[in-house]
């Protein structure tokens, strides 16, 4: 069961084009991360929100967490190459002790030049 | 980046075969975790360590064991390897300073034939 579900699972844009990730749940996190995984490596953390309604921005990359603690969103704008990759949304229950993180399945992607 | 390695990074191996997967941190951080990463899936945790031989299951540790005798070495074992098992499998750490940020290590992956 996957307790995160991100839409879309795949998305092909051009460079200069904007896009949106959705990372949804019906169960409240104490914190959500984001990270980014390119072929053969492992995935790199980008960014993590802990207040609900909280945005931080990295660049061109904004990440939102819900008023409710249940949604994020990250949302590129102007998208280059270098932004290609798969993006994984990961929650941290409330009450676990043990740091364990729930993972979305990913949206994949793709920004051709 | 964090110090972390797996190794082997790759490996084919014989169905029934016992096969062991090492990982190896040099931040002195507490907290380890193996996951699993299949398409469709994301990644799912096989077992977590939270001190030197102190471990737990994941969603998905039927079949596997692991063992933790110093802080910077945690140990995945495959008793009896399967086809099922063929798959990406990637450590990782944490301090949990913060919101519980996990880093990943560059992932091993297994062929079972």
């Amino acid at each position: 069961t996957q307790l995160l579900e991100q839409s879309p699972q795949f998305l092909s844009i051009q460079e200069g084009e904007n896009l949106t990730v959705y990372c949804n749940s019906s169960s409240v996190f104490s914190s959500l991360q984001w990270y980014r995984q390119e072929p053969g490596e492992g995935p790199v953390l980008l960014v993590t929100v802990v207040t609900g309604g909280e945005v931080k921005k990295l660049k061109r990359l904004t990440f939102q967490f819900g008023d409710a603690r249940k949604d994020s969103s990250l949302h590129i704008t102007a998208a280059q190459p270098g932004d290609t990759g798969l993006y994984l949304c990961a929650g941290a229950s409330q009450g676990d002790s043990w740091g364990k993180l729930q993972f979305g399945a990913g949206t994949q992607v793709v920004v051709t030049p | 980046d964090a110090g972390i390695t797996q190794s082997p990074r790759h490996k084919v191996t014989e169905t029934g075969t016992p096969v062991t997967l090492r990982c190896h941190q040099t931040e002195n951080h507490r907290y380890m975790y193996w996951y699993r990463q299949d398409p469709g899936h994301g990644l799912r945790l096989i077992h977590y360590s939270y001190g030197v031989k102190d471990t737990d299951k994941g969603e998905v540790s039927d079949g596997y064991s692991v063992s933790r005798s110093k802080t910077e070495d945690f140990l995945l074992t495959l008793e009896s390897a399967t086809s099922s098992q063929t798959s990406v499998y990637f450590c990782a750490i944490s301090d949990r300073q913060g919101a519980y940020e996990q880093y990943f290590g560059p992932g091993t992956r297994l062929t079972v034939t």
